[in-house]
């Protein structure tokens, strides 16, 4: 059984700042890695994927992957109101984590 | 296009009924994938098909469940006998596949949530 692991949260930051949410895996063998946003009651939609080690930046959005410790992170950086969601990381396609809520207080 | 389509949005079923679900890709994706969410957890897998093919489907997946997509466009998810735990959000997604990692990219639709009273 492949397992993902997130912190449920919820996690609040300020408008402005930095929000940082993790998922680790437990399958050492997995390649590909994504996080999906979900707003309340929409579709999962895709943020970023990662497949290297190290960190893909995507306007706002880096991701940073470490094989080693089979861990993933998402950073937001400059969080707005809009971003509140919740955050679902998935691993090798098919096997997704509970997501972590996040909220941004203006 | 406008992406992945469902169909229906809401079934209400009783208990023991058997309800069928219709998903159709983005057009030019022949990749196709079943996921069931319940309130508070992610996407749990379901099965996935390649073109025609299933490719793969969960072992926690009950004989009750099945899926077809017989000419490699649109997917049908049929659940027999339906129970009360089957009552969640029923997503499908598709991707366009290839060799290309940008290929792994799934596209979720609006789902279909399900009701078994």
């Amino acid at each position: 059984q492949k397992e993902v692991e997130q912190n449920s949260g919820p996690l609040s930051v300020p408008e402005g700042a930095i929000a940082s949410l993790n998922c680790t895996y437990s399958d050492r063998g997995s390649q590909s890695f994504f996080w999906y946003r979900q707003y309340s009651g929409k579709s999962p939609e895709l943020i970023m994927f990662i497949y290297s080690n190290g960190d893909k930046e995507d306007g706002r959005f880096t991701a940073q992957l470490n094989k080693a410790s089979q861990y993933v992170s998402l950073l937001i950086r400059d969080s707005q109101p809009s971003d509140s969601a919740t955050y679902l990381c998935a691993v090798s396609q098919f096997y997704f984590g509970t997501g972590t809520s996040l909220t941004v207080i203006p | 296009d406008t992406g992945v389509s469902q169909n229906p949005r809401h079934k209400i079923t009783k208990r023991g009924q058997n309800v069928t679900f219709r998903c159709d890709p983005i057009s030019e994706h022949n990749r196709l994938y079943w996921y069931r969410q319940t309130l508070g957890q992610g996407p749990e897998f379901l099965t996935y098909f390649q073109n025609e093919a299933q490719l793969e489907k969960s072992r926690l997946l009950s004989d009750r469940f099945s899926a077809e997509r017989p000419k490699g466009s649109f997917s049908t998810l049929e659940i027999q006998r339906t129970e009360q735990g089957d009552s969640a959000m029923y997503l499908c997604a598709s991707s366009l596949g290839g060799s290309g990692r940008a290929g792994d990219t799934q596209y979720f639709g609006p789902g279909t949530r399900l009701t078994v009273l």
